[in-house]
């Protein structure tokens, strides 16, 4: 079936550090993909999307391309803030309706410290 | 962005009670609206879509009477816990579409902690 799995966590980085976050994806056709973040105590928020192969999100220093070849869509950042401390989740979208149906990944909660 | 509001951000309530859930966008008119369902360390569940003005589309192995949803304006979609026991424990969140914006864009809510005792 159509599904996203990513990294678990939690991960722990030091300021400064370089973050990635593994997301792969299953289905048949090309959905629009996403990178929502959850900050503590407040709802999902988009962090970035990719609506076909090869385009790039981007926002706040995030990063993630959608590659077809490996089915990924993999989080990074080049240097992370404490700020960026959250949760992250990979979701793609319905086949039809571009993200009106949302699968999402399991979560990957990040701590960034000083 | 568009804003979608849900209340309450928590409730305790009492086995075999009811709780209603509110989920409003504040500045757009959403005519679908999502609920998903998290468990601790699990993914977003989708429960149910809701549509303003006919009944909800329900995913497979949600129980409907058990989750009622009411979409009765393009604002507002509730979703009440029915006689509701522990297991019933979670965190629900839901989602609106802005049919203006971006086609592709979901907004969520804070979500709302239920706990059954």
């Amino acid at each position: 079936g159509n599904s996203v799995t990513q990294m678990e966590g939690p991960v722990t980085l030091s300021e400064e550090a370089f973050l990635t976050i593994n997301c792969t994806y299953t289905a048949t056709g090309y959905p629009s993909l996403f990178w929502y973040v959850q900050y503590p105590g407040e709802g999902l928020q988009l962090l970035l999307k990719a609506t076909k192969a090869d385009d790039k999100g981007s926002n706040k220093g995030f990063e993630a391309t959608y590659r077809k070849e490996t089915t990924s869509f993999h989080l990074e950042k080049g240097s992370v803030q404490v700020s960026d401390s959250a949760v992250y989740f990979c979701a793609r979208g319905g086949l039809t309706g571009g993200g009106n149906k949302l699968t999402f990944g399991t979560g990957t909660q990040l701590k960034v410290e000083l | 962005g568009a804003v979608v509001s849900q209340h309450p951000s928590w409730v305790i309530c009492k086995s075999g009670t009811s709780v209603k859930i509110e989920c409003r966008s504040l500045d757009f008119q959403a005519t679908t609206m999502f609920w998903y369902r998290q468990f601790p360390k699990q993914s977003l569940m989708l429960m149910a879509t809701s549509n303003e003005g006919s009944k909800a589309t329900y995913e497979q192995g949600v129980e409907k009477d058990k989750f009622l949803i009411n979409h009765a304006s393009l604002t507002l979609s509730t979703l009440t816990v029915t006689s509701a026991h522990p297991e019933d424990s979670s965190f629900y969140i839901c989602s609106a579409r802005d049919p203006s914006g971006d086609n592709t864009e979901a907004f969520f809510g804070q979500g709302t902690r239920l706990t059954v005792v």
